[in-house]
C-alpha cells in the first residue's frame, strides 16, 4: 500500500524551531519529487515547499522562504521540513504529498504544528 | 502568480441533485495542470480529477471535470451522502502549486 506518514508536530513558542518528518512506503521514493503543504485552522490549502527526486531542485512559497528548509534521505525513504523562526501564522496541519502530473495523488494524514506562547 | 477563484463559496443541495462547482483562473493555464480535490473534516485532501478532466484512481464516474483556459468546472452528477465536503481546485506551474479557496457542498 502506498503510504505517507508525517510526524514531528507539536507546540512551539514564536521564534522557535521544529523538524517535521514524512516516512514513505509502498512506492519507489527515490523516483518521485515531493511536496510539503499546510492548512491553517479553518482555512484552505497552501503549498509550502517542493523537492525533486535527487534534491537538485528545491522551491519554497514566499511565506516561508528563508525560514524553512526541505530535505530528503532517499536511503531512508524520508522527507523532512526544518522550520525555524516560527510565527503564529505558521500554525497549521502540515501534509507531505507526492506530486504527479501537476497534481498530488498521495497525501499523508498530516501533523499539527501550533505556534503559541 | 496565478490566482484561482472558486464559486460559489457554499452550495446547499439535497442528495440526488447535481452539483456544479466553478474555478476561474486569473490568467490562462494549461489544462494538463488543473486538478480538483475533495476534503472531509479531519481528513487529508483526496485527488478527484487531474489534467482538468481525468478521474483519479478509484473515483466514481459521477465526478467529472471540464474546462480550459481560465474557466474550469467540477460536476457531481448525483450527490451521494458521502459527497458532502469541501472541494478545492489547484493549478501547477514552475515547481509551485496554488489552490482556490474552496467550495463547501452542504446538505440542504
Amino acid at each position: 500500500e502506498v503510504q505517507l506518514v508525517e510526524s514531528g508536530g507539536g507546540l512551539v513558542q514564536p521564534g522557535g524551531s521544529l523538524r517535521l518528518s514524512c516516512a514513505a512506503s509502498g512506492f519507489t521514493f527515490s523516483s518521485y519529487s515531493m511536496n510539503w503543504l499546510r492548512q491553517a485552522p479553518g482555512k484552505g490549502l497552501e503549498w509550502v515547499s517542493y523537492i525533486s527526486s535527487s534534491s537538485s531542485s528545491i522551491n519554497y512559497a514566499d511565506s516561508v522562504k528563508g525560514r524553512f528548509t526541505i530535505s530528503r534521505d532517499n536511503a531512508k525513504n524520508s522527507l523532512y521540513l526544518q522550520m525555524n523562526s516560527l510565527r503564529d501564522e505558521d500554525t497549521a496541519v502540515y501534509y507531505c504529498a507526492r506530486p504527479r502530473m501537476g497534481s498530488m495523488d498521495v497525501w499523508g494524514q498530516g501533523t499539527t504544528v501550533t505556534v503559541s506562547s | 502568480e496565478i490566482v484561482l477563484t472558486q464559486s460559489p463559496g457554499t452550495l446547499s443541495l439535497s442528495p440526488g441533485e447535481r452539483a456544479t462547482l466553478s474555478c476561474r483562473a486569473s490568467q490562462s493555464l494549461s489544462s494538463s495542470y488543473l486538478a480538483w480535490y475533495q476534503q472531509k473534516p479531519g481528513q487529508a485532501p483526496r485527488l478527484l480529477i487531474y489534467g482538468a478532466s481525468s478521474r483519479a484512481t478509484g473515483i466514481p464516474d459521477r465526478f467529472s471535470g471540464s474546462g480550459s483556459g481560465t474557466d474550469f468546472t467540477l460536476t457531481i452528477s448525483r450527490l451521494e451522502p458521502e459527497d458532502f465536503a469541501v472541494y478545492y481546485c489547484q493549478q501547477y506551474g514552475s515547481s509551485s502549486w496554488t489552490f482556490g479557496q474552496g467550495t463547501k457542498v452542504e446538505i440542504k
